[in-house]
């Protein structure tokens, strides 16, 4: 089954706007850390942001932060302030505490950037 | 530090034919996994490993084997290639320590297509 989902299979924002990017998981771990990841043309894999399952507060790193939703089991990530370099290929991942060496991804979102 | 390397970058197979993707990294990590990435299905993990050793199927596993004898090398081998098999593959390294919150590192890819 599914265990992350995305449902933007493509978005496009206006430069200097800000976009949100839908992540949606499933998990009966209480403990477990959530990941995005964004993937330019170039084709490398960049980590961009982490939130646990216990952290208090909404995770922030830069222009992005994490909407974090545990009831709803969602996890947007939010870009202000776009730029044309955020185009690219954006991946929410998770990792479960019980079995924490391994990193399930979802299908990912494609964010164009529009001058 | 080179971080994670994979070895090639692009390789043509005939199907039927056999062929080791080389991944490699020295971070001293000990978790280590492969992934295949195919258009709108994100990256799907076919084999993990918690350290030498110690390895485990993902959620594709199936047409693929692997083994890792050093902490440093996970080599993923294709045993008889199925034009199903064309995709491009990531190796990606973890710290183990720490719990949840250890990002992964990935390689640059190895684009595989099978004819």
């Amino acid at each position: 089954a599914q265990k992350i989902t995305q449902t933007q299979p493509g978005m496009f924002v206006q430069e200097k706007e800000a976009v949100t990017l839908d992540c949606t998981y499933d998990t009966s771990d209480p403990s477990y850390g959530l990941f995005w990841y964004k993937q330019p043309s170039s084709g490398e894999m960049i980590f961009l942001i982490y939130q646990g399952s216990y952290d208090q507060q909404n995770a922030t790193e830069g222009r992005y932060s994490l909407n974090f939703q545990k009831a709803r089991k969602s996890a947007n990530l939010v870009i202000s302030a776009s730029q044309l370099g955020d185009s690219a290929m954006y991946f929410c991942a998770m990792r479960e505490g019980t079995s924490y060496d391994k990193v399930i991804f979802g299908p990912g979102t494609s964010l164009s950037v529009i001058p | 530090n080179a971080g994670v390397t994979q070895t090639p970058k692009f390789q043509v197979l005939k199907t039927g034919q056999s062929m080791t993707l080389q991944c490699a990294q020295d971070m001293n990590h000990e978790y280590m996994s492969w992934y295949r990435q195919d258009p709108g299905m994100g990256l799907r993990l076919i084999h993990y490993s918690v350290g030498a050793g110690i390895t485990d199927q993902g959620e594709v596993p199936n047409g693929y084997n692997v083994s890792r004898s050093t902490t440093e090398d996970f080599p993923l081998r294709l045993l008889s290639a199925a034009p199903s098999q064309t995709s491009v593959y990531f190796c990606a390294s973890s710290f183990s320590g720490g719990g949840l919150y250890n990002e992964q590192f990935f390689g640059p890819g190895t684009r595989l297509t099978v004819l």
